[in-house]
């Protein structure tokens, strides 16, 4: 079935630094890609998606590329603050209203 | 403008009996997808509805129900409660008929079974 997989399960760096999470998939028809960020108590939060008609997009600090063919994709974040401290899932499905599956999740730790 | 909404926030059941959950979608938002999360892990799809018919399922047995209303809110049902159904249970809202797949998620529902 269709399976998202995602590293590292945490990441811990430094104020200021960039941190990277990487994410693969299966279904070779997805074509959505989209970031959540989750906060203590929260539920997750839209933050960055991708169709895959582009290879990459940026909103501010926050990055994602996307590789179709390696069914690779990944966020960066540049000049991360504490407030980026969060697990990030990243995702895939299919335009149309298709389920959407989600990766394990990566618990980031910014220290200041 | 509200987001979306579920009810209750916490909820704690026996094993054997049953509960319902709910949730109103962001307003404009005319699908309802259910997701359930264990602890440490990724959200688990367990079934999505638009126009009141359940259109995907996911690998959860027939305990799992739910219903969409004409208003788009839904409801999640699960019955003969196991100890291994203790989750946060997360109602995410989209809007297919406007092409905007991101999810809208509510701030969920942490169901215990003792």
């Amino acid at each position: 079935g269709e399976n998202v997989e995602q590293h590292p399960s945490t990441l811990s760096v430094q104020e200021g630094d960039s941190a990277v999470i990487k994410c693969t998939y299966s279904d070779s028809a997805s074509n959505y890609f989209p970031w959540y960020k989750q906060e203590l108590g929260k539920g997750p939060q839209l933050i960055i998606d991708i169709r895959s008609n582009v290879g990459e997009k940026k909103d501010q600090r926050i990055a994602v590329t996307l590789n179709k063919t390696a069914k690779h994709f990944s966020l960066h974040i540049t000049e991360t603050q504490p407030e980026d401290s969060a697990v990030y899932f990243c995702a895939a499905s299919r335009t149309g209203g298709f389920k959407t599956i989600f990766g394990a999740g990566t618990r980031l730790f910014v220290k200041a | 403008d509200a987001g979306v909404t579920q009810s209750p926030t916490h909820l704690i059941k026996t094993r054997g009996q049953q509960v319902t959950l709910r949730c109103s979608p962001k307003s404009g938002h005319d699908t309802v997808s259910w997701y359930q999360q264990a602890l440490g892990q990724g959200p688990q799809f367990i079934f999505q509805y638009y126009e009141e018919e359940e259109r995907q399922r996911g690998n959860f047995p027939d305990r799992f129900s739910g219903h969409q209303f004409p208003n788009y809110s839904s409801e999640l049902n699960v019955n003969a409660l196991w100890l291994g159904d203790s989750a946060l249970y997360l109602c995410a809202s989209s809007s297919r008929s406007r092409e905007n797949y991101g999810y809208t998620f509510g701030s969920g529902t942490r169901l215990t079974v003792v």
